[in-house]
């Protein structure tokens, strides 16, 4: 049984583009969360989503940040128009039902912006 | 709203010395606490957790945690540290919402 998968494990963006990064839950899996970290800080909530729906957003910056998980395929953390505070590792856990914690991380996502 | 404090950015041990990582957390509900752990190039894996029960416990590689209320805080310890003990400990609080509030991590390093 797999782990959760994250693609790419690298992405290097110049401003003003977009990204895209992905996140393939364990396998049973219908909850999705994402966190971010910053260098030198610790990991911070983003989103939070079941298939097809948006439950938590509230660690979601307002503007370029969005994420859904639709019913077939990954779930996707999309971030327009990057600037280079956007550079942090972008990491998604995944649990079978809503819990408090203590679900599994995949290996995250290193987005550097040039 | 919770909030978590790891004091010790770095922590340098020889290896088979004990060490304790220090986890302080403050929150107005019930709590539910976690140790991650985050091997180089790698994800974050779980340690051990707390949710109710016995305020001390235990991973399966030797670590383990007590809970204690009246302090807020939730220490990492291990009699005896190996070589691949070193690693990214993070500490984690949960008020029973569906996410977690990170420490900044503590940098365990064993020297051999």
């Amino acid at each position: 049984n797999a782990g959760v998968m994250q693609n790419p494990r690298h992405l290097v963006r110049r401003r003003g583009q977009e990204a895209r990064l992905r996140c393939s839950p364990m396998k049973g899996h219908s909850h999705v969360y994402w966190y971010r970290q910053l260098p030198e800080e610790g990991l911070k909530f983003m989103v939070y989503l079941q298939k097809e729906n948006i439950i938590d957003e509230s660690g979601m910056p307002k503007e370029r940040f969005s994420a859904e998980f639709p019913k077939e395929g990954p779930s996707i953390l999309r971030i327009q128009q990057v600037v280079r505070g956007d550079s942090a590792a972008y990491f998604c856990a995944s649990s079978p039902f809503e819990q408090a914690g203590g679900y599994t991380f995949g290996s995250g996502t290193r987005l550097t912006v040039v | 709203a919770q909030s978590v404090t790891q004091l010790d950015s770095q922590v340098p041990v020889f290896e088979e010395a004990p060490v304790e990582l220090r986890c302080n957390y403050s929150s107005s509900v019930s709590v539910y606490l976690f140790w991650y752990v985050q091997y180089p190039n790698q994800g974050l894996q779980l340690l051990l957790k707390y949710l109710s029960g016995s305020t001390l416990v235990k991973s399966i590689n030797g670590f383990e945690a007590e809970f204690n209320k009246s302090q807020t805080s939730f220490h990492l310890r291990k009699p005896s540290v190996h070589i691949s003990d070193t690693a990214e400990y993070f500490c984690a609080v949960s008020g029973g919402a569906n996410n977690l509030f990170f420490g900044t991590g503590t940098r365990l390093t064993v020297i051999p």
